[in-house]
């Protein structure tokens, strides 16, 4: 099985812009998840979707939003972008019991 | 709420040497144990989980983990480390009651020549 994949891996943006990542799961999968990583921060759960739905969600601002396809591909979106937005963001498709991360999208805000 | 704690952010040992990275939970439901590991540049890629059974669980890269409930912990080790071996490593827990899967902070494991 082809693992999950993110598009694009890197990603460079000014302030006040908006952007779109796009996540496709393991196939078979229907859960995906979104985590921002920073050096400061750590891994911070952002948010969980399940056939389409949002089933749970963490402590991000509503300029962090996201959606599920019927395909299970999802996309996460951040709008009007502030320096501290730059961070590596994951994605993850979830199986049985563990979930299986893409290789990450690298956000530079400028 | 459940949380994972990693006591150590950072952790530098001698090439060869033994290394065991710290995980403790609090949750006072069954739950479902796992560590992963991310090398530079990489998403989190999984070591090993437990799910029930022996409290003993061997992962890949010659790394076992050993659940103990009564202290509510998840030790990662390995016996010999290898320079290949400088990465981060991820303890998380999965609650079986709601499903959420929670992270730890990480623990940087800096392996010295």
């Amino acid at each position: 099985k082809a693992g999950v994949t993110q598009t694009p891996r890197y990603l460079i943006k000014t302030r006040g812009q908006q952007v779109t990542l796009s996540c496709s799961p393991i196939s078979g999968h229907r859960s995906v998840s979104w985590y921002q990583q920073t050096p400061g921060q750590g891994l911070q759960f952002l948010f969980e979707y399940f056939s389409e739905t949002q089933r749970n969600k963490g402590n991000f601002p509503g300029r962090f939003s996201g959606r599920q396809f019927s395909n299970s591909r999802s996309e996460m979106n951040v709008s009007t972008l502030e320096l501290g937005d730059s961070a590596l963001y994951l994605c993850a498709s979830r199986g049985e019991v563990e979930q299986f991360f893409g290789p990450g999208t690298r956000l530079t805000v400028l | 709420a459940q949380s994972v704690t990693q006591l150590d952010s950072q952790v530098p040992v001698f090439e060869e040497a033994p290394v065991e990275l710290r995980c403790n939970y609090s949750s006072s439901v069954s739950v479902y144990l796992f560590w992963y590991v991310q090398y530079p540049n990489q998403g989190l890629q999984l070591l090993l989980k437990y799910l029930s059974g022996s409290t003993l669980v061997k992962g890949i890269n010659g790394f076992e983990a050993e659940f103990n409930k009564s202290q509510t912990s998840f030790h990662l080790r390995k016996p010999s480390v290898h320079i290949s071996d400088t990465a981060e490593y991820f303890c998380a827990v999965s609650d079986l009651r709601d499903d959420k899967i929670i992270f730890g902070k990480g623990t940087r494991l800096h392996i010295l020549p």
